[in-house]
C-alpha cells in the first residue's frame, strides 16, 4: 500500500513566499527523500533525511523529520516562480531489498 | 551528457501489441529501476535490476519483462499491451549496494509516455 501522504495537494503562493508542504507516511522507515517533478520531466532529487536525523538543509529548502509521529515538512524559502513544479515525498522502508515509495505530490504554484 | 536517457519519449500505439522502452544510465551506477507513474501522478516502483540481477519485482502482471544486458542498461519489454497500461514510464538508476535498501538519491530518465489506442 501507499507510503507517502502528501498535504497540501495542490499549493499556489506568490513570488516571495514561503512554501511549506508535508508528508506523513506509515512503517518504520530508513531514510526519506523528497523529489522535485517539472511538467513533462523525470524526478529530480532535492534532499534526502536519515532516520536519525530531524533536520536538514539545502539552499532554500528545509527538510524536518519526525519520526515519532511519521510525518516529514518541506519548506521552501524565498520561492520563486522557477519552483513550480510537482513535489513528492518518498520513503524507504528499513528492509533490505526495498526501493523508493512515492506519495501523490503537492502541486506547487508560484506566480509572479 | 544526460545522465539517464530512455527511448523513445513518446509511444503510441494498439491494444494487444507488443513493445519495448529502452534506458541507459552513463553514471556507472550498479542498481536501476522500472516505475510507472499514473494519470494522477502516483509513483509505483515496478522493478530493480542490480548488476543485472532482479532485485525487486513489485507484482508486476508478467507481461511486463525487463531485460538488462549489463548494468547501463534496463529494457522494458511490455507484451500484449491493454488500455490500463498508458501511462508514463521512469527509468532511474542509483549507487546502492546489492540486498541493500535504496539510501542513495536516484536519478531518473524524462520519462516514456505510452498510449494506448
Amino acid at each position: 500500500s501507499q507510503q507517502g501522504e502528501e498535504d497540501p495537494q495542490a499549493l499556489s503562493i506568490q513570488e516571495g513566499e514561503n512554501a511549506t508542504m508535508n508528508c506523513s507516511y506509515k512503517t518504520s522507515i530508513n531514510n526519506l527523500q523528497w523529489y522535485r517533478q517539472n511538467s513533462g520531466r523525470g524526478l529530480v532529487h532535492l534532499i534526502l533525511i536519515r532516520s536519525n536525523e530531524r533536520e536538514k538543509h539545502s539552499g532554500r529548502l528545509r527538510v524536518t523529520l519526525d519520526t515519532s509521529k511519521k510525518s516529514s515538512s518541506l519548506l521552501i524559502t524565498a520561492s520563486r516562480a522557477a519552483d513550480t513544479a510537482s513535489y513528492f515525498c518518498a520513503t524507504v522502508r528499513n528492509q533490505a531489498g526495498t526501493a523508493l515509495i512515492f506519495g501523490k505530490g503537492t502541486t506547487l504554484s508560484v506566480s509572479s | 551528457d544526460t545522465a539517464v536517457s530512455q527511448t523513445p519519449k513518446y509511444l503510441v500505439t494498439q491494444m494487444g501489441n507488443d513493445k519495448s522502452i529502452k534506458c541507459e544510465q552513463n553514471l556507472g551506477h550498479d542498481t536501476m529501476y522500472w516505475y510507472k507513474q499514473d494519470s494522477k501522478k502516483f509513483l509505483k516502483i515496478m522493478f530493480s535490476y542490480n548488476n543485472k540481477e532482479l532485485i525487486i519485482n513489485e507484482t508486476v502482471p508478467n507481461r511486463f519483462s525487463p531485460k538488462s544486458p549489463d548494468k547501463a542498461h534496463l529494457n522494458l519489454h511490455i507484451n500484449s499491451l491493454e488500455l490500463g497500461d498508458s501511462a508514463v514510464y521512469f527509468c532511474a538508476s542509483s549507487q546502492d549496494p546489492t540486498g541493500g535498501y535504496s539510501n542513495q538519491p536516484q536519478h531518473f530518465g524524462d520519462g516514456t509516455r505510452l498510449s494506448i489506442l
